[in-house]
Protein backbone atom coordinates (compact mmCIF):
# COMPACT_ATOMS: atom_id res chain seq x y z
CA UNK A 1 0.00 0.00 0.00
CA UNK A 2 1.24 3.64 -0.92
CA UNK A 3 2.42 5.62 2.25
CA UNK A 4 4.15 8.88 2.90
CA UNK A 5 7.79 9.14 3.87
CA UNK A 6 9.22 11.55 5.46
CA UNK A 7 13.33 12.38 6.04
CA UNK A 8 14.94 12.53 8.51
CA UNK A 9 12.87 10.42 11.48
CA UNK A 10 14.94 12.99 13.49
CA UNK A 11 16.78 16.21 13.14
CA UNK A 12 19.04 17.80 15.76
CA UNK A 13 19.81 21.64 15.16
CA UNK A 14 21.39 24.78 16.98
CA UNK A 15 19.14 27.90 17.33
CA UNK A 16 19.25 29.94 14.39
CA UNK A 17 20.39 27.77 12.17
CA UNK A 18 18.31 26.62 8.86
CA UNK A 19 16.38 23.19 8.63
CA UNK A 20 15.20 21.21 5.42
CA UNK A 21 12.24 18.70 6.32
CA UNK A 22 11.53 16.82 3.34
CA UNK A 23 8.70 14.74 3.01
CA UNK A 24 7.87 12.36 -0.19
CA UNK A 25 3.62 12.23 -0.62
CA UNK A 26 1.53 9.20 -2.12
CA UNK A 27 2.58 9.63 -5.68
CA UNK A 28 -1.40 10.69 -7.29
CA UNK A 29 -1.96 12.91 -4.21
CA UNK A 30 -2.48 16.52 -5.32
CA UNK A 31 -2.48 17.95 -2.00
CA UNK A 32 0.02 18.61 0.17
CA UNK A 33 0.25 19.62 4.14
CA UNK A 34 2.44 20.21 6.80
CA UNK A 35 1.49 19.72 10.87
CA UNK A 36 3.17 20.05 13.75
CA UNK A 37 2.83 18.39 17.32
CA UNK A 38 4.81 19.98 20.51
CA UNK A 39 5.51 17.31 22.88
CA UNK A 40 1.73 16.27 24.97
CA UNK A 41 0.06 18.67 22.50
CA UNK A 42 -2.45 18.67 20.15
CA UNK A 43 -1.76 18.34 16.29
CA UNK A 44 -1.27 21.92 14.45
CA UNK A 45 -2.04 22.65 10.99
CA UNK A 46 0.86 24.65 9.37
CA UNK A 47 0.44 25.02 5.77
CA UNK A 48 -1.40 22.94 2.86
CA UNK A 49 -0.64 23.48 -1.08
CA UNK A 50 -1.65 22.66 -4.18
CA UNK A 51 -0.87 23.17 -7.94
CA UNK A 52 2.40 24.11 -6.68
CA UNK A 53 1.32 27.23 -4.38
CA UNK A 54 0.09 27.27 -0.56
CA UNK A 55 -3.64 27.32 -0.39
CA UNK A 56 -4.32 27.92 3.01
CA UNK A 57 -1.80 28.25 6.05
CA UNK A 58 -1.76 29.06 9.56
CA UNK A 59 -0.57 31.82 11.94
CA UNK A 60 1.91 29.94 12.89
CA UNK A 61 3.12 29.83 9.43
CA UNK A 62 5.23 32.99 9.76
CA UNK A 63 7.88 34.23 7.63
CA UNK A 64 10.25 32.00 8.81
CA UNK A 65 8.71 28.91 7.51
CA UNK A 66 8.26 28.08 3.79
CA UNK A 67 7.18 25.10 1.78
CA UNK A 68 8.54 24.22 -1.98
CA UNK A 69 7.99 21.23 -4.22
CA UNK A 70 11.10 21.39 -6.42
CA UNK A 71 10.41 17.99 -8.27
CA UNK A 72 7.81 15.60 -9.10
CA UNK A 73 8.12 13.32 -5.80
CA UNK A 74 9.21 15.71 -3.09
CA UNK A 75 7.56 18.27 -0.99
CA UNK A 76 9.92 19.84 1.24
CA UNK A 77 8.85 22.31 4.72
CA UNK A 78 12.14 24.80 5.39
CA UNK A 79 12.41 26.78 8.35
CA UNK A 80 14.95 29.24 7.89
CA UNK A 81 15.90 30.34 11.81
CA UNK A 82 15.16 27.89 14.08
CA UNK A 83 13.86 29.26 17.69
CA UNK A 84 13.77 26.70 20.81
CA UNK A 85 10.36 26.67 20.42
CA UNK A 86 10.24 25.17 17.09
CA UNK A 87 11.04 21.89 18.82
CA UNK A 88 8.31 19.37 17.74
CA UNK A 89 7.60 16.60 15.60
CA UNK A 90 6.26 17.42 11.83
CA UNK A 91 4.46 15.77 10.13
CA UNK A 92 3.57 15.83 6.33
CA UNK A 93 0.13 14.78 4.79
CA UNK A 94 -0.93 14.37 1.25
CA UNK A 95 -4.72 13.45 -0.13
CA UNK A 96 -5.80 13.26 -3.68
CA UNK A 97 -9.37 14.39 -5.82
CA UNK A 98 -9.70 11.88 -8.19
CA UNK A 99 -13.14 11.99 -7.23
CA UNK A 100 -13.02 8.36 -5.69
CA UNK A 101 -14.58 7.74 -2.38
CA UNK A 102 -11.43 8.42 0.03
CA UNK A 103 -10.12 11.41 -1.81
CA UNK A 104 -10.48 13.64 1.18
CA UNK A 105 -8.42 11.32 3.63
CA UNK A 106 -5.14 13.24 4.41
CA UNK A 107 -2.75 10.02 5.03
CA UNK A 108 -0.06 11.23 6.95
CA UNK A 109 3.92 10.41 7.37
CA UNK A 110 5.76 9.07 10.20
CA UNK A 111 6.53 12.16 11.31
CA UNK A 112 10.01 14.18 11.75
CA UNK A 113 11.00 15.20 15.49
CA UNK A 114 12.71 18.32 15.41
CA UNK A 115 15.38 19.31 18.34
CA UNK A 116 16.43 22.64 18.45
CA UNK A 117 19.26 23.11 21.03
CA UNK B 1 -14.06 28.91 13.83
CA UNK B 2 -14.70 25.23 13.98
CA UNK B 3 -13.10 23.66 17.88
CA UNK B 4 -12.51 20.04 18.39
CA UNK B 5 -12.81 18.74 22.29
CA UNK B 6 -11.76 15.97 23.57
CA UNK B 7 -12.74 15.76 27.68
CA UNK B 8 -11.45 12.51 28.20
CA UNK B 9 -7.36 12.88 29.07
CA UNK B 10 -6.83 9.57 29.78
CA UNK B 11 -9.26 6.07 29.32
CA UNK B 12 -8.33 2.84 30.38
CA UNK B 13 -10.09 -0.56 29.21
CA UNK B 14 -9.26 -4.14 29.81
CA UNK B 15 -8.27 -6.23 26.83
CA UNK B 16 -11.24 -7.93 25.19
CA UNK B 17 -13.71 -5.51 26.84
CA UNK B 18 -15.21 -2.65 25.21
CA UNK B 19 -14.53 0.93 25.18
CA UNK B 20 -15.90 4.35 23.81
CA UNK B 21 -13.80 7.51 23.47
CA UNK B 22 -15.83 10.68 23.65
CA UNK B 23 -15.50 13.72 20.94
CA UNK B 24 -17.66 17.16 20.60
CA UNK B 25 -17.44 19.58 18.42
CA UNK B 26 -18.58 22.73 17.44
CA UNK B 27 -19.26 24.47 13.38
CA UNK B 28 -21.89 26.44 11.84
CA UNK B 29 -21.24 24.32 8.79
CA UNK B 30 -23.75 21.47 7.53
CA UNK B 31 -21.57 19.87 5.22
CA UNK B 32 -17.90 18.35 6.91
CA UNK B 33 -15.65 15.57 7.79
CA UNK B 34 -15.21 13.45 10.77
CA UNK B 35 -11.82 11.11 11.41
CA UNK B 36 -10.52 9.58 14.53
CA UNK B 37 -6.49 9.35 14.06
CA UNK B 38 -4.33 6.71 16.34
CA UNK B 39 -0.93 8.00 16.89
CA UNK B 40 0.95 5.03 18.93
CA UNK B 41 4.15 5.31 20.56
CA UNK B 42 6.19 5.71 17.65
CA UNK B 43 4.19 8.84 17.08
CA UNK B 44 2.65 7.86 13.33
CA UNK B 45 -0.71 9.38 12.71
CA UNK B 46 -2.72 6.08 11.45
CA UNK B 47 -6.06 6.70 10.32
CA UNK B 48 -8.79 5.06 12.07
CA UNK B 49 -11.97 5.93 10.77
CA UNK B 50 -13.50 8.72 8.81
CA UNK B 51 -17.47 10.01 8.26
CA UNK B 52 -19.09 12.49 6.30
CA UNK B 53 -21.45 14.39 8.05
CA UNK B 54 -24.44 14.05 4.86
CA UNK B 55 -24.46 10.18 5.75
CA UNK B 56 -26.81 9.19 8.62
CA UNK B 57 -25.76 5.71 8.75
CA UNK B 58 -22.57 5.16 11.38
CA UNK B 59 -19.12 4.01 9.95
CA UNK B 60 -17.46 1.23 11.04
CA UNK B 61 -14.32 -0.73 10.06
CA UNK B 62 -13.89 -4.06 11.75
CA UNK B 63 -13.46 -3.82 15.55
CA UNK B 64 -14.16 0.29 15.35
CA UNK B 65 -17.24 2.57 14.97
CA UNK B 66 -18.24 5.61 15.90
CA UNK B 67 -21.92 6.93 17.16
CA UNK B 68 -22.34 10.29 15.25
CA UNK B 69 -25.01 12.55 16.31
CA UNK B 70 -25.07 15.62 14.10
CA UNK B 71 -27.33 17.42 16.20
CA UNK B 72 -25.54 16.96 19.22
CA UNK B 73 -22.24 17.77 17.27
CA UNK B 74 -21.37 14.67 18.83
CA UNK B 75 -18.40 12.01 16.82
CA UNK B 76 -17.89 9.19 19.65
CA UNK B 77 -15.44 5.96 18.82
CA UNK B 78 -16.10 2.61 19.83
CA UNK B 79 -13.41 -0.14 20.16
CA UNK B 80 -14.76 -3.54 20.93
CA UNK B 81 -12.87 -6.49 21.97
CA UNK B 82 -9.96 -4.21 22.37
CA UNK B 83 -6.48 -5.46 22.26
CA UNK B 84 -2.77 -4.84 23.41
CA UNK B 85 -2.27 -3.03 20.22
CA UNK B 86 -4.93 -0.35 19.96
CA UNK B 87 -2.48 1.20 23.21
CA UNK B 88 -2.45 4.86 21.90
CA UNK B 89 -3.24 8.44 21.77
CA UNK B 90 -6.53 8.67 19.92
CA UNK B 91 -7.31 12.02 18.05
CA UNK B 92 -10.64 13.51 17.06
CA UNK B 93 -10.22 15.51 13.65
CA UNK B 94 -12.78 17.72 11.99
CA UNK B 95 -12.41 18.83 8.25
CA UNK B 96 -14.79 21.68 6.50
CA UNK B 97 -15.73 19.86 2.88
CA UNK B 98 -13.91 20.62 -0.26
CA UNK B 99 -14.00 24.20 -2.06
CA UNK B 100 -12.65 25.96 -4.33
CA UNK B 101 -8.52 24.75 -4.93
CA UNK B 102 -8.40 23.69 -1.27
CA UNK B 103 -9.14 20.19 0.48
CA UNK B 104 -9.26 22.12 4.02
CA UNK B 105 -6.89 21.37 6.75
CA UNK B 106 -7.94 19.33 9.82
CA UNK B 107 -8.74 20.63 13.24
CA UNK B 108 -7.52 18.08 15.84
CA UNK B 109 -8.48 17.50 19.37
CA UNK B 110 -6.18 17.51 21.99
CA UNK B 111 -6.41 13.82 22.33
CA UNK B 112 -7.43 10.92 24.47
CA UNK B 113 -4.57 8.28 25.65
CA UNK B 114 -5.75 4.95 25.69
CA UNK B 115 -4.83 2.09 27.99
CA UNK B 116 -5.37 -1.68 27.42
CA UNK B 117 -4.95 -3.93 30.50
CA UNK B 118 -3.96 -7.82 29.87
Amino acid sequence: EPEVTQTPSHQVTQMGQEVILRCVPISNHLYFYWYRQILGQKVEFLVSFYNNEISEKSEIFDDQFSVERPDGSNFTLKIRSTKLEDSAMYFCASSANTGTLRTDTQYFGPGTRLTVL
Amino acid sequence: AQTVTQSQPEMSVQEAETVTLSCTYDTSESDYYLFWYKQPPSRQMILVIRQEAYKQQNATENRFSVNFQKAAKSFSLKISDSQLGDAAMYFCAYRSMNYGGSQGNLIFGKGTKLSVKP
